[in-house]
């Protein structure tokens, strides 16, 4: 596609639901990243990928959270039993290696 | 790590210019990115600073200094359209990952 693309925009679950959220990169990117935006903070560097390597998950929170990346394309962040605080914008990038970062529109997460 | 200081909020006048300023101390550099952010959108990118001096690009300048951990996005001849977020963030030495700072908003008034 032409852009980043992110979906769903807007989930709404309940505490101690598992919710998954899609991000589908540019085309022939081969770094995918997930980062996390709450209200009035920065970004914040949740995971990386870079074509076949083992990726970074060094900014994950805590092991509710996880992300796979198929076929090198599409990636997947799944949260385990959400809690309050997982409430935020989850925002995905990719770019060529070692370029300029190209974002989605975000999935704004609201747990309730 | 990374520590990412830019100032939360700078209001400015249509036409005005407008100097957001960011610090950084980190552990390893290669390069410091200004992203853009309107509300509600994905941040999207406006400048790449990796050595010292001034990138200039349209209305929109970055500067950077290494020695002083210190860079600076100046918007010039302001519009209404360039109130948003402005998003700092340098790539660390492992020459991918991004951190970022909390954003300034930018608000320009009529």
């Amino acid at each position: 596609g032409a852009g980043v693309s992110q979906s769903p925009s807007n989930k709404v679950t309940e505490k101690g639901k598992d919710v998954e959220l899609r991000c589908d990169p540019i085309s022939g990117h081969t770094a995918l990243y997930w980062y996390r935006q709450s209200l009035g903070q920065g970004l914040e560097f949740l995971i990386y990928f870079q074509g076949n390597s083992a990726p970074d998950k060094s900014g994950l929170p805590s092991d509710r959270f996880s992300a796979e990346r198929t076929g090198g394309s599409v990636s997947t962040l799944t949260i385990q039993r959400t809690q309050q605080e997982d409430s935020a914008v989850y925002l995905c990038a990719s770019s060529p290696p070692g370029e300029k970062l190209f974002f989605g529109s975000g999935t704004q997460l609201s747990v309730l | 790590g990374q520590n990412i200081d830019q100032p939360t909020e700078m209001t400015a006048t249509e036409g005005a210019i407008v100097q957001i300023n960011c610090t950084y101390q980190t552990s390893g550099f290669n390069g410091l990115f200004w992203y853009q952010q309107h509300a509600g959108e994905a941040p999207t990118f406006l400048s790449y600073n990796v050595l010292d001096g001034l990138e200039e690009k349209g209305r929109f300048s970055s500067f950077l200094s290494r020695s002083k951990g210190y860079s600076y996005l100046l918007l010039k001849e302001l519009q209404m359209k360039d109130s948003a977020s402005y998003l700092c963030a340098v790539r660390g030495p492992n020459d991918y990952k991004l951190s970022f700072g909390a954003g300034t908003t930018v608000t320009v008034r009529a």
